[in-house]
């Protein structure tokens, strides 16, 4: 079945340093791919999307493009903050049914 | 205007107990979830409901049994509480018809097992 691979954290990181959190994913059909955000206490939030091979999404700095040749959904960003620390998950959703299936998660931790 | 609501936010009580958590949409969505995060943040599905009927049923115990009364409520109830229930629980709502299937979830409740 469809699934998704996302790097094991935690990641720690220095603010203003670079940030790539890898995400693959394996699915029959094509997929829409998405990385939600969990801050400490809080519920899963949408953070990007991308619907179709080649697709970037973006929003608060951060950026993820829809690599159907190396099925990827990597999610970067070039600066971060110490706001940014929190738990990211990527996921993928059939276009065909109501499943979304989710990566492991990845903890990551901006110090000043 | 919030979006998915859950009750209780916190919920603690003993093994054996039967407990209810409640979950709201005001977005107008077809779609309802219930998730299970465990102490390492794993998700893991347990129930999709569309349109008041259940669509995915993981393999969870028959001790969970959720209920919807209309599209926009999908309560959950547990009989015969375990310790291994102890976990995060998140509402989740969509509407499929947009095209990308994005969820949008609750604020989770909390419920600790003793």
């Amino acid at each position: 079945g469809d699934s998704v691979t996302q790097m094991e954290g935690p990641v720690t990181l220095s603010e203003e340093a670079f940030l790539t959190i890898n995400c693959t994913y394996t699915a029959t059909g094509y997929p829409s791919l998405f990385w939600y955000v969990q801050y400490p206490g809080e519920g899963l939030q949408l953070l990007l999307k991308a619907t179709k091979a080649d697709d970037k999404g973006s929003n608060k700095g951060f950026e993820a493009t829809y690599r159907k040749e190396t099925t990827s959904f990597h999610l970067e960003k070039g600066s971060v903050q110490v706001s940014d620390s929190a738990v990211y998950f990527c996921a993928l959703s059939d276009r065909n049914n109501n499943d979304m299936r989710f990566g492991a998660g990845t903890r990551l931790t901006v110090k000043p | 205007d919030t979006a998915v609501s859950q009750t209780p936010k916190y919920l603690v009580t003993q093994m054996g107990n039967d407990k209810s958590i409640k979950c709201e949409q005001n977005l107008g969505h077809d779609t309802m979830y219930w998730y299970k995060q465990d102490s390492k943040k794993f998700l893991k599905i347990m129930f999709s409901y569309n349109n008041k009927e259940l669509i995915i049923n993981e393999t969870v115990p028959n001790r969970f049994s959720p209920k919807s009364p209309d599209k926009a409520h999908l309560n959950l109830h547990i009989n015969s509480l375990e310790l291994g229930d102890s976990a995060v629980y998140f509402c989740a709502s969509s509407h499929p018809g947009q095209g990308a299937h994005e969820q949008y979830f609750g604020p989770g409740t909390r419920l600790t097992v003793t």
